[in-house]
């Protein structure tokens, strides 16, 4: 119940298309839920992410939608650019212990921009 | 501002020797502190976490131990390693007393990359 699904393992985007990153979870006390990019190498930086109160959030090119009664949640890449080519993870929290909450983080999928 | 220090970047090792990895965080008082290993294919795995000095808290059973002498330093250690200690391992923090959601945010260092042989 605290697994958080993620697919697909890897994605090829042609250069200008929209990159689509989907997730799933079971544990309906997950309250948190952002997206953490990753450059080979370095270690994952916060990307964007959403609480339930909202169905979707956007900055700049990304876009994270949220439907709370499927239990999903997915990353949109608007615009892909070559730069954009890293490895993506969705991950969820709950309040349930204030203070003393992990991140529980899905397998991650390779995103590849191609010109 | 804050910063997060890791090292060694590269470990390689023979099967049986010891480990000793290391972070320090900078800027901040009293952070949340995590060691999260990374396997191909598998995600980002929550080894150890801690609230404060002398607090380690284990998630998963194996062959590593972490402590955390000092508040800002967090050390992942093993005394014997196995060949499926190989792994990309991660230090990171966020906010101390209100938690990660609360936060936020996990800032995660640059990662050590281990080989054991």
């Amino acid at each position: 119940q605290q697994q958080v699904k993620q697919s697909p393992q890897s994605l090829i985007v042609q250069k200008g298309g929209i990159s689509i990153i989907n997730c799933a979870y079971e544990n309906t006390a997950f309250d948190y839920f952002p997206w953490y990019q990753q450059f080979p190498g370095k270690g994952p930086a916060l990307l964007i992410a959403i609480r339930p109160d909202v169905s979707e959030k956007k900055e700049g090119r990304f876009t994270i939608s949220f439907n709370k009664s499927a239990k999903q949640f997915s990353l949109h890449i608007m615009d892909s650019q070559p730069g954009d080519s890293a490895t993506y993870f969705c991950a969820a929290s709950s309040g349930a212990n204030f203070g003393n909450e992990k991140l529980t983080f899905g397998t991650g999928t390779r995103l590849t921009i191609i010109p | 501002s804050q910063t997060i220090h890791q090292w060694p970047a590269t470990l390689v090792q023979p099967v049986g020797s010891p480990l000793s990895l290391e972070c320090t965080v900078e800027g901040t008082s009293n952070p949340n502190l995590y060691w999260y290993r990374q396997a191909a294919g598998r995600g980002l795995q929550l080894l150890f976490y801690s609230v404060g000095i002398g607090q380690i808290s284990s998630e998963v059973p194996q062959n590593l131990s972490a402590s955390r002498p000092q508040d800002r330093q967090f050390i992942l250690s093993s005394k014997k390693l196995l060949l499926s200690d190989s792994g990309f391992y991660l230090c990171a923090w966020s906010e101390g007393l209100i938690g990660v959601r609360e936060a936020g945010e996990l800032f995660f260092g640059e990662g050590s990359r281990l080989t054991v042989l």
